[in-house]
């Protein structure tokens, strides 16, 4: 029974890149959170979808920054021109309406 | 707005000692209270969760009392054991358990030595 499945583990991007990182949410979960954890920091919330729907995307930055969950196929996170601040760790979590939240284990993302 | 601190690391201690992480929490409403463990190059994992004041939530010998009157929800072991040894968040749930948006303390590592 696979947990949430995100992919690539670590991404490398030069300034000004795209980086697109995916995330396969559990079997049977609708519901898809993206969590953004900087160095030292805990994570901050940026979005919450559920199939097709955006529900939720407070803590997107307002630039560069997109977010899809499609009907088929894994939820993506896309970083447009990404520059050295957005290096950091991206976590996806998954639930089913009043369920907990799994995470995956995240992406690395480091731009030189 | 809604945030959550917890003492900062890292925490190191001996096997077989009393563990002790803060957390406080600043809320409007009735958020449930979490703690999340997250080993090394891993994602988190809940540990434990409570739902309204004077719940206790306990799993792996872990336990946190939601404490309303103190805005506390500190974690507490009886006897560490090396595999312990991990970052531990604090976070509340905002929108009273309709959603997932948490709030995350910034992390406490627990480092334990043999």
């Amino acid at each position: 029974n696979a947990g949430v499945m995100q992919n690539p583990r670590h991404l490398v991007r030069r300034r000004g890149q795209e980086a697109r990182l995916r995330c396969s949410p559990m079997k049977g979960h609708s519901h898809v959170y993206w969590y953004r954890q900087l160095p030292e920091e805990g994570l901050k919330f940026m979005v919450y979808l559920q199939k097709e729907n955006i529900i939720d995307e407070s803590g997107m930055p307002k630039e560069r920054f997109s977010a899809e969950f499609p009907k088929e196929g894994p939820s993506i996170l896309r970083i447009q021109q990404v520059v050295r601040g957005d290096s950091a760790a991206y976590f996806c979590a998954s639930s089913s309406p009043n369920s907990p939240l799994h995470f995956g284990n995240g992406t690395r993302l480091t731009v030189t | 707005g809604n945030s959550v601190t917890q003492m900062e690391g890292p925490v190191t201690l001996s096997e077989e000692a009393f563990l002790t992480i803060n957390c406080t929490y600043t809320a409007t409403g009735y958020p449930s209270l979490f703690w999340y463990v997250q080993y090394p190059g891993e994602g988190l994992q809940l540990l434990l969760k409570a739902t309204k004041a004077d719940d206790k939530g306990s799993n792996k010998g872990f336990e946190a009392t939601y404490r309303k009157e103190t805005t506390s929800f500190h974690l507490e072991k009886g006897s560490v054991q090396v595999s312990d040894s991990a970052v531990y968040f604090c976070a509340l749930s905002e929108g009273g358990g309709a959603t997932n948006k948490l709030i995350f303390g910034t992390g406490t590592l627990l480092a334990v030595q043999p």
